[in-house]
């Protein structure tokens, strides 16, 4: 187990809902980065938070955003939820910017969030 | 942009070798990862290469890296069937965690 947990585990929302998704980091990291894992494929990157900031951000839409909080845990909010937004959603937390040999990230294990 | 390609499936026998392959467009690219899924959990990172690196070691596990092919591979030796899962490559073109493109996945199946 790496630490980072996320909830809720999977969730069931209908078309132009929206939802909130959490995830706390491993102790000690201040970077938390969100994917996008659709069904059969690799995950996409959506953003990235350091220290309360965004701090890069993927080809997504405005209406997806997010927010990281002062011990460094995360929000990703979608709102205007679309069919295509069914996936599994990954967090990632590391303890900072510098080399995999350093900062491995560590991943959470998801919500599966399907829209209907 | 950066495009990372891998074949979507692989079965070998217990006890033999796996190689499964990656190609990737990025140039740029500072390093390249393996990591695992096993079904209903997250990704966990098995091995890293950095891009001046043509191999690295690591146990059962071997990354060889063809940077004029822009070609990646992962060996297992003695593949168990602890190890089936999804593989997936993935290359980040700067350094640091963020920014990670991930290949679609090797689906390996290990058969007793």
């Amino acid at each position: 187990e790496t630490g980072v947990t996320q909830s809720p585990t999977h969730l069931i929302k209908t078309r132009g809902q929206q939802v909130t998704l959490r995830c706390s980091s491993q102790s000690g990291h201040n970077t938390v980065s969100w994917y996008q894992q659709a069904l059969g494929q690799g995950p996409q990157f959506i953003f990235q938070y350091y220290r309360e900031e965004e701090n890069g951000r993927g080809n997504f839409p405005p209406r997806f955003s997010g927010l990281q909080f002062p011990n460094y845990s995360s929000e990703l909010n979608v709102n205007a939820l679309e069919l295509d937004d069914s996936a599994l959603y990954l967090c990632a937390s590391t303890k900072g910017l510098g080399s995999p040999s350093t900062d491995t990230q560590y991943f959470g294990p998801g919500t599966r969030l399907t829209v209907l | 942009g950066e495009d990372v390609e891998q074949s979507l499936f692989l079965s070998v026998r217990e006890g033999d070798s796996s190689v499964i392959n990656c190609t990737y467009t990025d140039s740029s690219s500072t390093y390249l990862y393996w990591y695992k899924q096993e079904p209903g959990a997250g990704l966990q990172l098995l091995t890293y290469i950095f891009s001046n690196m043509d191999m690295k070691q690591d146990q059962r596990l071997t990354v060889l890296l063809n940077k004029k092919d822009k070609h990646l591979s992962l060996r297992i030796a003695d593949t168990q069937t602890g190890d089936s899962a999804i593989y997936f490559c993935a290359e980040s073109p700067q350094t640091g965690a963020n920014n990670l493109f991930f290949g679609t996945g090797t689906r390996l199946t290990v058969i007793p």
